[in-house]
């Protein structure tokens, strides 16, 4: 079985500071891992992926994100937040050709 | 260029109307899937397909139905049977491989 748990459904940052997005998984097969973004009424925009290659993953936007096995996450980060990071952003796992998406977490960036 | 083509983007329905939504891919992908999403709402699975002519329904699979008679196409139709039909549709492929997911730039469903 399969799962994607996004820990925050909420995240609210001021700008300039860090982000942390948490995503934990679950798979039964080797996953390959995702976080898309998406704008308010606007489509799905891939910001990284891991595919069992290294597992520091840099994405576009100053995004990264560290695939540990061990504890099964997948959190994302950048180092500066910037107002236009605001949106929803989705964990997603591929494994088997089922794809799992996370509920979303909501970033707010405050001036 | 390779991608996936939804249509239309804005489609308003009264109440009691079916309407099908395109989703075509020109990526050569055998595994296609529709997502509904509602405002606020994270993606839901409605149907997946991994091959022609069979697909599976997905989480909320009541009140839509599929057809996928062509690689490249898995045309979505809300019933007039689906209650709450207004939302934002999301069409995707994933390739052989696995390691990554196409997405349409989807379609806004308004019933009126």
């Amino acid at each position: 079985a399969q799962s994607v748990t996004q820990l925050d459904s909420h995240v609210s940052v001021s700008e300039g500071t860090p982000v942390l997005l948490r995503c934990n998984y679950s798979s039964s097969y080797s996953p390959s891992l995702f976080w898309y973004v998406q704008h308010p009424n606007k489509g799905l925009q891939l910001l990284l992926k891991y595919t069992s290659a290294a597992t520091l993953v840099k994405g576009i936007n100053g995004f990264e994100a560290e695939f540990k096995k061990s504890e099964t996450s997948f959190h994302l980060t950048k180092p500066s937040a910037h107002m236009s990071d605001a949106a929803e952003y989705f964990c997603v796992v591929i494994g088997g050709f089922k794809t799992i998406f996370g509920a979303g977490t909501r970033l707010f960036v405050k001036a | 260029d390779g991608g996936i083509t939804q249509s239309p983007k804005y489609l308003f329905r009264k109440e009691g109307q079916n309407v099908t939504l395109s989703c075509e891919q020109n990526l050569n992908h055998d595994a296609m899937y529709w997502y509904r999403q509602d405002p606020g709402q994270g993606l839901r699975l409605i149907y997946y397909s991994q091959i022609v002519n069979d697909f599976q329904k997905g989480d909320i699979a009541e009140g839509y139905s599929v057809s996928r008679e062509k690689k490249e196409s898995f045309p979505l139709t809300v019933t007039s049977a689906q209650k709450n039909p207004t939302a934002f549709y999301l069409c995707a492929s994933i390739p052989g491989s696995g390691n990554t997911i196409y997405f349409g730039e989807g379609s806004w469903l308004t019933v009126v």
